[in-house]
Parts: structure tokens; sequence; C-alpha cells
């Protein structure tokens, strides 16, 4: 089946550094892969997604790549906020063959201090 | 445009009672799903609807049911509550390009 393995944490940076999320995976067929944030309280919001191989998945500067070869799709920022610290979740869905069911990575929890 | 709603927020039940969560999609997405959060098992699927029929469905006992509406409502219920079922549950719907968008979830807890 579906799987989805990322680094738990927790990570703590200093603002401005560079943050780097390992995930991996395995999945038959073409899956989709996502990063989804959790913010205290809340629930999870779209991060990122990719839906073929090599494509890069960005937003609020944040950047992952899906590799084939490597199976993963790593998280990365250049430069972190304080607003960052959240819960980040690695996830993969078969939508290629209508399947959405999500399976998600245990989750990494990031903290920034200013 | 509205994002999707979870009620109720927080709720307290007791052991062996049961208890219904709603949700309500975005407006035009057609899939709903439910995920169990805990801080153990982290975040496991529930189950799918998509046009009122399950879809797919994860690996939990038969307490835990769900249905879906005509208007993409959708709602959860489980039955003879454990302690164990103590949890953040989310609701996601998506639309055809099937990202999912999650609710603030509801979290139930089991005394």
């Amino acid at each position: 089946g579906n799987s989805v393995t990322q680094m738990e944490g927790p990570v703590t940076l200093s603002e401005e550094a560079f943050l780097t999320i390992n995930c991996t995976y395995t999945a038959t067929g073409y899956p989709s892969l996502f990063w989804y944030v959790q913010y205290p309280g809340e629930g999870l919001q779209l991060l990122l997604k990719a839906t073929k191989a090599d494509d890069k998945g960005s937003n609020k500067g944040f950047e992952a790549t899906y590799r084939k070869e490597t199976t993963s799709f790593h998280l990365e920022k250049g430069s972190v906020q304080v607003s960052d610290s959240a819960v980040y979740f690695c996830a993969l869905s078969g939508l290629r063959s209508n399947d959405y069911k999500l399976s998600f990575g245990a989750g990494t929890t990031v903290t920034v201090r200013a | 445009k509205a994002g999707v709603t979870q009620t109720p927020r927080y709720l307290i039940k007791t052991r062996g009672q049961q208890v219904t969560l709603s949700c309500s999609p975005i407006s035009g997405h057609r899939s709903v799903s439910w995920y169990q959060q805990t801080p153990g098992q982290g975040l496991q699927f529930l189950f799918e609807y998509f046009s009122e029929t399950q879809r797919n469905k994860g690996n939990f006992p038969g307490r835990f049911s769900g249905r879906q509406f005509s208007n993409s409502r959708s709602e959860m219920n489980v039955s003879t509550l454990e302690l164990g079922d103590s949890a953040l549950y989310l609701c996601a719907s998506s639309r055809v390009t099937g990202e999912a968008f999650f609710g603030q979830g509801t979290r139930l807890t089991v005394v």
C-alpha cells in the first residue's frame, strides 16, 4: 500500500535560517504529492502540491520537487520566520486513479525562534 | 468563498454514548473525506464519500460510519464510544483536481 515517511523532528531554528524537511514515499502507480501545514488549534492547510515527476510545487517561499527516481518530495524554505512555526505533513494520493484518499507522514514540528 | 465547515468544534461525551459530527464542504465539491488525528497514530483515513456513495474506507471498526446527503454535506457517526476515540476529527472536501481542503476539525473527548 501507499505510505509516507518524513523526519519527525522536532526541528528548532532561528529566524532567517534554512529549513528542510525530508519526505520519502512508497506508492503504486503515479501518486500526487502534497505538503500540508497545521497551526495550533486548526485544521490542515494545503501548502503546495506536485502531480507528476519533476514538478516543483511552491508557495509562500516553500518549495518541493517531485523526484520519482528517489521517491522523495523534500520541503525547503530559504529563510524562515517565526510565523512558520507549525506542524508540517507530507502526504500522497492516487489522484490519477480517482483515489482521493490521502496517506500522511507522521508530521514534523517546526519551531522558529526570534 | 466559504471554506469547509465542521460542527461542533468541541464535544465531550461519556463512554458508551454515540456521537454525530457534521461537515459542510466547499460549494461545488462532491467528495468529502474524514480523518482521525491522534498524538499516537497521527492522521488516519476513515472514509470518503462521493455523490452520496462511500467510495473508499479506512481500517476502522464498524462503530464508525458516515453518510453524505444530496447537497454534499456529510455526517459521521461513532457508536458505543471508547476512551480511545478521543481525537480531532477532520473533514476534507475535494474537487475534481483532487486537492483536499480541510475544516478546522471537531475535538472529541470521551470521558
